[in-house]
């Protein structure tokens, strides 16, 4: 079955430091790899995604994701965290089976950057 | 401004009744998308529609409805049939159906539905 894990319900990090969210997945061939940023009462937007190509891809606001195809992992970072980083994050991974452009979530990391 | 339009943003339901949350989009998108969220829980998939007049059920159908009349608009009614329907709906859109796979979904920023 497809899956997708993201395994701290929550990270905590200081304004400055690196941040890492972490994202492992499930399917059967190569995966279509997305995520996501949610501020309190609004909707998901769209940060990057990998598709084919580079291992490391860049995304708005300063962010990137790293995807280990050997550990089947795609990891959220970002080299300076900033205050309002702080916000659920969701990993997602597209559903192979039947083209319908289906997306599976993780359960979301709550990132709390402090000052 | 293209984008989704979800409405209203917080909506109160009382037991046994059927309530209906609104969805439009005008970026010209085929394929929509109904998810509910609940905490710690991520998102999961209610409905799902590829084109006008056809739509699909998702992981967590039961105690809902759907209809896919024009391509802008995709309303999710709730119906009393739904159990325990307070939850944070999202809806969503993807720009083409031949480019699924790789291509990401806008969200709405989503219907907050509470049982009093």
């Amino acid at each position: 079955a497809q899956s997708v894990a993201q395994p701290e319900d929550q990270v905590n990090v200081a304004e400055g430091n690196p941040l890492t969210v972490k994202c492992t997945y499930s399917v059967s061939g190569n995966p279509y790899l997305f995520w996501y940023v949610q501020y309190p009462n609004r909707g998901l937007q769209f940060l990057l995604k990998y598709i084919t190509g580079d291992n490391l891809v860049k995304g708005s606001y300063g962010f990137e994701a790293e995807f280990n195809k050997s550990q089947t992992s795609f990891h959220l970072k970002k080299p300076s965290a900033l205050v309002s980083d702080s916000a659920l994050y969701f990993c997602a991974v597209r559903d192979m089976g039947g083209n319908t452009g289906k997306l599976i979530f993780g359960q979301g990391t709550t990132l709390q950057v402090k000052p | 401004d293209g984008g989704i339009t979800q409405s209203p943003k917080y909506l109160f339901r009382k037991e046994g009744q059927n309530v209906t949350l609104s969805c439009e989009q005008n970026l010209n998108h085929d394929a929509m998308y109904w998810y509910r969220q609940d905490p710690g829980q991520g998102l999961r998939l209610i409905y799902y529609s590829q084109i006008v007049n056809d739509f699909q059920k998702g992981d967590i159908a039961e105690g809902y409805s759907v209809s896919r009349e024009k391509k802008e608009s995709f309303p999710l009614t709730v119906t009393s049939a739904q159990k325990n329907p307070t939850a944070f709906y999202l809806c969503a859109s993807l720009r083409s159906r031949d480019r699924v796979m790789n291509t990401e979904a806008f969200f709405g920023q989503g219907t907050r539905l509470t049982v009093v």
